[in-house]
Order: structure tokens, then C-alpha cells, then sequence
């Protein structure tokens, strides 16, 4: 199954902006947007943004997300070195009729 | 408290079978969408297998469809995967998750189980 496509890896430095990308195809993507999950090192993910475009209960207003087109987005303001992880996107593909992943992106703070 | 947590990891042969466990607590199971995602070893996540809320409808990924088999048992607060013929590419952490209102994600994790397939 063909999945999402994530940058490998990105770098900013502390107390900066990332804004890491997810990009899709009509059928997943652009069709209801993207989850976005966090992956620390060593612990099972965690979801930071919904597909509906809501942030659950307990996460940071630094975490952030948006979509156009086919790229999803996630934002994260103030990088903190506890921000260093992995990060997910994740979409329902319409067509596949299955849920498919991003490869993912490491986001080092410096 | 909302909680998953995962058993019936292991060892196995290649061409063996498994069952995995997946109890839920601290919401209501009987609402809500059950995945199973795993993890290769130092790779990403892969998307395995969900079960909608009453056990009707069922979606594979395609590297397991057709040996891996999801159920649930409402009565219990257990989803299920049940593994055959198992390769070394199913070698992996297998996470259960929740899925989030309307398939907005998947919104609660457990700790996973690790299976291995080896001779």
C-alpha cells in the first residue's frame, strides 16, 4: 500500500519553529486530512492533532496542524528538547480502504 | 483511567500461528473503532488491521490480509489478532489502538507486544 510521504529528518534549534510535511494524493490527504502522532524514543506513539482538525485533550498549543491540497502540515512553536522525536502522519486512503502512515520524520532540537 | 494493554507476543516459528490480546478499560469499548499498528525494529509504523465498533466491518493492510484475522469480543473489552502463517517480516512490535470519534485517528495506545518470527 502506498503511504504518506515525510521528510526523514529536520533540525532547528531550541525555542524555533518546525514545521514538519506530510504529503498524500486525493484519496487519503485531501480527501478528510491527516492525524499527526508524536513517537518518543523507546514509548508507543502518541496522538497530538486529529483528522478533524482538533488538538486532543492534554496536548500543547505549541503543537499545531493545517492542510492544503494534499500536504498536511504540523507546526511546533518554542522547540523544547523534549519535542525530540518522531513524528507520524496518518490518513484514511478512500480508495485503499485502509489507513495508511507516513515513514516518518525525526526532529532533532538543537 | 483509559487503558490498553496487549499480550500473547512471542517467539514462533516461521509458518507458526499467534493470537494477540488487546484489553481495553476506561471508556466505552463497545463504541469505538480497535486498531493494530506495528513497528519493525528501529523502521516506522505500519497500519495492520481495524474492527469498527460492533465486529461488522473489518479493513487489512495488504502485507497481512488473508493470514491475519481481527475480532472482538465486546463482552470482554478484547480485540483479537489472530496470526498464521507467519514470516520474519512480521517481526515487529504490535501496538493496539483506539480509534478516535468518526475515525479521526487513533487517539489511545497501549504499550505493545512484541512478536518474533524465528527459527
Amino acid at each position: 500500500q502506498a503511504g504518506l510521504t515525510q521528510p526523514p529528518s529536520v533540525s532547528k534549534g531550541l525555542r524555533q519553529t518546525a514545521t514538519l510535511t506530510c504529503t498524500g494524493n486525493s484519496n487519503n490527504v485531501g480527501d478528510q486530512g491527516a492525524a499527526w502522532l508524536q513517537q518518543v524514543q523507546g514509548h508507543p506513539p502518541k496522538l497530538l492533532w486529529y483528522r478533524n482538525n482538533n488538538r486532543p485533550s492534554g496536548i500543547s498549543e505549541r503543537f499545531s496542524a493545517s492542510r492544503s491540497g494534499y500536504t498536511a502540515s504540523l507546526t511546533i512553536t518554542g522547540l523544547q528538547p523534549e519535542d525530540e522525536a518522531d513524528y507520524y502522519c496518518s490518513a484514511w486512503d478512500s480508495s485503499l480502504s485502509a489507513w495508511v502512515f507516513g515513514g516518518g520524520t525525526k526532529l532533532t532540537v538543537l | 483511567q483509559v487503558q490498553i494493554v496487549e499480550s500473547g507476543g512471542g517467539i514462533v516459528q516461521p509458518g507458526g500461528s499467534l493470537r494477540l490480546s488487546c484489553v481495553a478499560s476506561g471508556f466505552s469499548f463497545s463504541d469505538s473503532g480497535m486498531h493494530w499498528v506495528r513497528q519493525a525494529p528501529g523502521k516506522g509504523l505500519e497500519w495492520v488491521a481495524l474492527i469498527y465498533y460492533d465486529g461488522k466491518n473489518k479493513y487489512y493492510g495488504d502485507s497481512v490480509k488473508g493470514r491475519f484475522t481481527i475480532s472482538r469480543d465486546n463482552s470482554k473489552n478484547t480485540v483479537y489478532l489472530e496470526m498464521s502463517r507467519l514470516i520474519a517480516e512480521d517481526t515487529s512490535t504490535y501496538y493496539c489502538a483506539r480509534e478516535g470519534a468518526g475515525g479521526t485517528g487513533m487517539d489511545v495506545w497501549g504499550q505493545g507486544t512484541m512478536v518474533t518470527v524465528s527459527s
